[in-house]
């Protein structure tokens, strides 16, 4: 099981420019989310996914942002423009979708955006 | 909506201190119920679960009971060591048939403990 697999792990950009992150959710796991940490904020769900349809979206901050899962082995989240105050570390996580279904978590893209 | 009240940190303790971090929710039917953990660098990781009342969760000495009347399950754990150093995250499941295993965590305890 290689777990949940987020790329890239740091990521500094300007602001103005887009970034995209990456995760690759465990096989077999058919729901997906979009987590955004800071430390004023905490952990924020930005949206999730079942078998590839966005289910809520309500958590994206913003226009800016979409999140795309074209199969069920790759997601993606987009930023563009790019603004300072996105700067925070943001996790993918899959689960088998089940009200007892652990999330399991990928290591994350810290992303830095000056 | 579902909500989670967890014990404000930071939480310092000696090692082989007994540890307790509160966490109390609101959920509208009958949520599962986790404790995540979150060492420096890494993303979360399941710590244990419990899945209907007066179920008790255990892994690495932390343990956690399901108190539906209460609406609440605190982590325990009799000896700290300076490896259990992290930030706990309190979760309730979403119980509705469209959450797919959506979670809502709590803003997170962290733990220092201290040789």
């Amino acid at each position: 099981d290689a777990g949940v697999i987020q790329s890239p792990r740091h990521e500094v950009t300007e602001m103005g420019q887009e970034v995209t992150l990456r995760c690759k959710p465990i096989s077999g796991h058919n729901s997906l989310f979009w987590y955004r940490q800071t430390m004023m904020r905490g952990l924020e769900l930005l949206i999730y996914f079942n078998n590839n349809v966005p289910i809520d979206d309500s958590g994206m901050p913003e226009d800016r942002f979409s999140a795309k899962m074209p199969n069920a082995s790759f997601s993606t989240l987009k930023i563009q423009p790019s603004e300072p105050r996105d700067s925070a570390v943001y996790f993918c996580a899959s689960s088998l979708g089940q009200k007892d279904s652990p999330l399991h978590f990928g290591n994350g893209t810290r992303l830095t955006v000056t | 909506g579902d909500s989670v009240t967890q014990m404000e940190g930071p939480v310092t303790l000696s090692e082989e201190a007994f540890l307790t971090i509160n966490c109390t929710y609101t959920a509208t039917g009958y949520p599962s119920l986790f404790w995540y953990v979150q060492y420096p660098g890494e993303g979360l990781q399941l710590l244990l679960k419990a899945t209907k009342a007066d179920d008790k969760g255990s892994n690495k000495g932390f343990e956690a009971t399901y108190r539906k009347e209460t609406t609440s399950f605190h982590l325990e754990k009799g000896s700290v060591q300076v490896s259990d150093s992290a930030v706990y995250f309190c979760a309730p499941s979403n119980a509705g048939g469209t959450s797919y295993g959506k979670l809502t965590f709590g803003q997170g305890t962290i733990l220092t403990v201290h040789p």
